[in-house]
């Protein structure tokens, strides 16, 4: 079982729309979370941080996190094509866990915005 | 700009050439890494330094060699590669390492191909 898990897509909305993208994870003990989007050619850039159960809202993204179900999702409301990337999710174990606080990361989920 | 940079941004070597890669953070933080990218593949961690110590290798064959001078520069020495090896390699740098909130920011990266 892979440790953190994405559906590599690509996933295809129409602008406008909203972009849902999700990601589950395998360490129980993970205590941080994180979404990175990375446009082809580039270096992933920090979307969002997430750290307890709940959302998460910044502008146009909110970040939800169940810890229970080990889930972790992205939404992206008013898509735009500017939004067409590849968003990586991220998780990090609790210090002490064997994980040394390591990243670990999805293969990453392609979202495409159609104009 | 994220505050990491990273030199060269493209490399193309013979698997016989002795390369290094070059990271410099400008954000004073403590911890950095060197991950490998390659297509279809999650990020893989690489190496991990805190205050300039080694803490994580992750069976890294030894034809990679980091180098950790200070709490702001990161090289990766190649030496003898083969054309698996080619890949994005990725910089990043954290304000500590076990933090558990701690972000990972990213340098461009550097496009490696071993011919």
């Amino acid at each position: 079982q892979k440790e953190v898990e994405q559906n590599s897509g690509p996933l295809s909305v129409p602008e406008g729309a909203i972009a849902s993208l999700n990601c589950t994870y395998s360490d129980r003990v993970s205590q941080s979370f994180f979404w990175y989007r990375q446009y082809s050619g580039k270096s992933p850039e920090l979307i969002m941080s997430i750290y307890s159960n709940g959302d998460k809202e910044d502008g146009r993204f909110t970040a939800q996190l169940n810890k229970a179900s080990q889930y972790v999702s992205l939404l992206i409301r008013d898509s735009q094509p500017s939004d067409s990337a590849t968003y990586l999710c991220a998780v990090k174990g609790a210090h002490g866990s064997g994980n040394t606080g390591k990243l670990i990361f999805g293969q990453g989920t392609t979202l495409q915005v159609k104009p | 700009e994220t505050g990491v940079t990273q030199t060269p941004r493209h490399l193309v070597m013979g698997m016989t050439n002795k390369k290094s890669l070059k990271c410099e953070q400008h954000l004073g933080h403590n911890a950095m890494y060197w991950y490998k990218q390659s297509a279809k593949k999650p990020l893989e961690l690489m190496f991990v330094y805190s205050l300039e110590e080694r803490v994580e290798n992750n069976s890294v064959p030894s034809r990679f060699s980091p180098e950790c001078p200070n709490s702001s520069h990161l090289f990766l020495h190649l030496h003898t590669l083969q054309p698996e090896d080619s890949a994005l390699y990725l910089c990043a740098s954290s304000q500590q390492l076990a933090g558990g909130s701690d972000t990972q920011y990213f340098g461009p990266g550097t496009r490696l191909t071993v011919l």
